[in-house]
Formats: structure tokens, C-alpha cells, sequence
């Protein structure tokens, strides 16, 4: 069962304009949603989080909301940069135990100049 | 350096054979992950470390995997037996403590069983 779930395989967004990327998720017992960005060959790297009692977090470029009622996350860019393209991914981290991070199944993002 | 560490960054290895694949967390991070990604998925948990001891083992696939943490720094992943469906990207990561909310991820082990 795909507790965290990234329907969208690819998003093509041009240079300056905003880019969304979605998450869905079905476990309630989840404290912490990250999205993480990956680059070719590389590591995820930790772009922005936001607690389970937020609705909102800001970053500079980088906006995520959270609907609890919905079970939805998304990630906002903007704006969108040749240098955000990559492949970004939604984890969200279990209250209990080891708060391991359960991921999606991650969006390739590339922003067109 | 200042980030997680993994080595080798490739390895390409015969079905049956056994490998060995390191994990050189930050200095100081007392949690520790071991994850694996297959082609066109997200990240899967394998086994979390809190310090030397492995706190949760429930995403192992089996027993020919297994993982150790000797002094709670550095962590080896063991594979027996390896087979061609081990084959896969395994990220370590490692998090400051229980509290601390980010995790960092190394460049990742790319496994190959020929």
C-alpha cells in the first residue's frame, strides 16, 4: 500500500512561472512532510518541511501547504528557475518508533528557459 | 567532509557473491538510516540506528540483509547472497537526534548484481 503518493511522474514549467508539485498521503500518523529535491548521481537534499499543525510554511522561492482534511500537500515555486529542474520528492515522517520518512514516488521537474 | 558519506559509489557484483557498503554519518548525528531506491521509486526504508543499536530492523527484506553499527558512528550494510533483485541506489542518512526534525542523505550506493 502507497501510503505517500506523487501521481504526477513529470511537470514541464517554463522559466519565471510558478510549478506545483502535489502529494497526497493516507496514514494520519505522519508529524513531519519534507520535500526533498534530487539531482543525478547525488543524494536527496532537504529543500522544506512543515509540521502537521501548520497549514503553511515559507522559504524564499519555496512555499508548501499542507490540507490535513484532504490528506494534500503541495510544493510551490516561484519563480521557477533552470536550476530547480530535477526530481523532487515528498516524504512524510512517521510520529512513532524509528519516525522513519515514507516517500512518494517522486515528480521530475524540469523548467524550460 | 561535512556531509554523509558513502562508499563505494558504485559497485557491480556477481549473483551469490557478498557485499559490503559504508556509511560515514555526520559527526555528531546520533540517527542513522538506511534506505533503498529502486529505478523510478521513491526512497524505502531499510533499518534505523539510534546510536549503536539497529531501534528498528522492519524494512530489511530478508535475512540475507543485515546491518551493524559498531560505535555508533560509522555503519556497514552486509548483503549475502546477493541476487539480481537486490540490484538498486541505497541512500544512508543520518539526523542530528530524536528531536531534531531534518534528515541529510548521502550521494548513495549504486548496486549492480550481474
Amino acid at each position: 500500500d502507497q501510503q505517500v503518493k506523487q501521481n504526477s511522474p513529470s511537470l514541464s514549467v517554463q522559466e519565471g512561472r510558478i510549478s506545483i508539485l502535489n502529494c497526497d498521503y493516507t496514514n494520519s500518523m505522519f508529524d513531519y512532510f519534507l520535500w526533498y529535491k534530487k539531482y543525478p548521481a547525488e543524494g536527496p537534499t532537504f529543500l522544506i518541511s512543515i509540521s502537521s499543525i501548520k497549514d503553511k510554511n515559507e522559504d524564499g522561492r519555496f512555499t508548501v501547504f499542507l490540507n490535513k482534511s484532504a490528506k494534500h500537500l503541495s510544493l510551490h515555486i516561484v519563480p521557477s528557475q533552470p536550476g530547480d529542474s530535477a526530481v523532487y520528492f515528498c516524504a512524510a515522517r512517521l510520529i512513532q518508533g524509528a519516525q522513519k520518512l515514507v516517500f512518494g514516488q517522486g515528480t521530475r521537474l524540469t523548467i524550460n528557459p | 567532509g561535512a556531509g554523509v558519506s558513502q562508499t563505494p559509489s558504485n559497485k557491480v557484483t556477481e549473483k551469490g557473491k557478498y557485499v559490503e557498503l559504508r556509511c560515514d554519518p555526520i559527526s555528531g548525528h546520533t540517527a542513522l538510516y538506511w534506505y533503498r531506491q529502486s529505478l523510478g521509486q521513491g526512497p524505502e526504508f531499510l533499518i534505523y540506528f539510534q546510536g549503536t543499536g539497529a531501534a528498528d530492523d522492519s524494512g530489511l527484506p530478508n535475512d540475507r540483509f543485515f546491518a551493524v553499527r559498531p560505535e555508533g558512528s560509522v555503519s556497514t550494510l552486509k548483503i549475502q547472497r546477493t541476487e539480481r533483485g537486490d540490484s538498486a541506489v541505497y541512500l544512508c542518512a543520518s539526523r542530528l537526534g530524536p528531536d531534531s526534525n531534518e534528515a541529510f542523505f548521502g550521494q548513495g550506493t549504486r548496486l549492480t548484481v550481474v
